[in-house]
């Protein structure tokens, strides 16, 4: 099974600066690989897919970036509904097992 | 518009069973790959199970393997999760997802939530 480990897994950002969140898998994912956001009480909403493509309706704020083993999201200026939890998914290994990271918490400093 | 309806949640002994579906409308369900992921109470995503556009082939998490069985009623746009031999460490939301190909989750359920407990 691939590992994925976030860190930082708790992040205390003000209101307008700049987040980065890493994620990295115990072996290549080669750019399948996915972010989330998931709000409290609220199912998870797709951020970005293929290490670096933003979603349908995803503001410009958001991107991300990396390949093989080491992946980072970016939260170019962090907007009040942006405090939420991030996680990462691998979904290489989609015929048999696609994990989850342990999720970042992004939180008002 | 997508949505995805879950149901089937509740309270059930240890050892038990529970049947959660999913209902699916605003896409053409037959298309899809569809998964289960849970969440327990203050954790995070866990991938559980997962199933091909035409239920031909389907995969699960060590945890569940033997235990749980996802299928899916084209014909009825529903995706089923059976769980059987239930334990407390299931305890959990359960969330289904739409696959986008054999890739992401472009869309998920609001999730129901099973209670393992005596």
């Amino acid at each position: 099974e691939i590992v994925m480990t976030q860190s930082p897994a708790t992040l205390s950002v003000s209101p307008g600066e700049r987040a980065t969140l890493s994620c990295r898998a115990s072996q290549s994912v080669s750019s399948n690989l996915a972010w989330y956001q998931q709000k409290p009480g609220q199912a998870p909403r797709l951020l970005i897919y293929g290490a670096s493509t933003r979603a349908t309706g995803i503001p410009a704020r958001f991107s991300g970036s990396g390949s093989g083993t080491e992946f980072t999201l970016t939260i170019s200026s962090l907007q009040s509904e942006d405090f939420a939890v991030y996680y990462c998914q691998q979904y290489n290994n989609w015929l048999r097992r696609l994990t989850f990271g342990g999720g970042t918490k992004v939180e008002i400093k | 518009e997508v949505q995805l309806v879950e149901s089937g949640g509740g309270l059930v002994q240890p050892g038990g069973s529970l049947r959660l579906s999913c209902a699916a409308s605003g896409f053409t369900f037959s298309s899809y790959w569809m998964h289960w992921v849970r969440q327990a109470p203050g954790k995070g995503l866990v991938w559980v199970s997962r199933i091909n556009s035409d239920g031909s082939s389907t995969s699960y998490a060590d945890s569940v393997k033997g235990r749980f069985t996802i299928s899916r009623d084209n014909a009825k746009n529903t995706l089923y999760l059976q769980m059987n031999s239930l334990r407390a460490e299931d305890t959990a939301v359960y969330y289904c997802a739409r696959g986008e190909g054999a890739g992401p989750f472009d869309y998920w359920g609001q999730g129901t939530l099973v209670t393992v407990s005596s």
